[in-house]
């Protein structure tokens, strides 16, 4: 366990389903971060929340929907997905101000069909 | 845009052989870091190096950063089967951005 963990480990859903994903961290970091990883593209950055403020929307289609009500908890609400969504969503913690790395959760492995 | 570019994508080495990523990057920096994901898993945390460094070690680690050429490599010493894995570098931009962008990374296959 890296001090980040995510659930569930894997999805499968429908295109007309709503599902949250869920990331708890409770290494004291005050930024969180949701990533997708499809294949053969590099990581692509969806959201930042930095001291529980959204900082950063990358021009992620409004079917994902982020939320963090508190610094150790971020979830990724999910409704109408497409099939291209499927992808293995990762979150990430750190501490800001300081040259500190990020700890990933082990990811969610979503399949929408 | 400062993505990484990890070169070579995929490397295939003999237990014991020494594995050498390279990686270059497009705009200023503040650090540069270097993760490792086993396959369908979360990434790991390796080093990170500042921009004002050139050289860091730890372990069997070791990166070197230019950041004239913008490029960094990281050197794995003395490979284990268990090094297997997809190594990504990612940089962290200058002017308070908090974000890290990941290239896509090398796929280290180590034979035993």
């Amino acid at each position: 366990e890296t001090g980040v963990t995510q659930t569930p480990r894997h999805l499968v859903m429908g295109m007309t389903n709503k599902k949250s994903l869920k990331c708890e961290q409770h290494l004291g970091h005050n930024a969180m971060y949701w990533y997708k990883q499809s294949a053969k593209k590099p990581l692509e950055l969806m959201f930042v929340y930095s001291l529980e403020e959204r900082v950063e929307n990358n021009s992620v289609p409004s079917r994902f929907s982020p939320e963090c009500p508190n610094s150790s908890h971020l979830f990724l609400h999910l409704h109408t997905l497409q099939p291209e969504d499927s992808a293995l969503y990762l979150c990430a913690s750190s501490q800001l101000s300081g040259d500190y790395g990020y700890t990933f959760g082990s990811g969610t492995r979503l399949t929408v069909v | 845009s400062q993505q990484g570019e990890e070169d070579p994508q995929a490397l295939s080495i003999q237990e014991g052989e020494n594995a050498t990523m390279n990686c270059s990057y497009k705009t200023s920096i503040n650090n540069l870091q270097w993760y490792r994901q086993n396959s369908g898993r979360g990434l790991v945390h390796l080093i990170l190096i500042r921009s004002n460094e050139r050289e860091k070690h730890s372990g069997r680690l070791r990166v070197t950063l230019d950041t004239s050429k913008k490029s960094s490599s990281l050197l794995i010493t003395a490979s284990r089967a268990a090094d297997t894995a997809s190594y990504f570098c990612a940089t962290e931009g200058q002017g308070g951005s908090e974000k890290l962008v990941f290239g896509k990374g090398t796929k280290l296959t180590v034979n035993p």
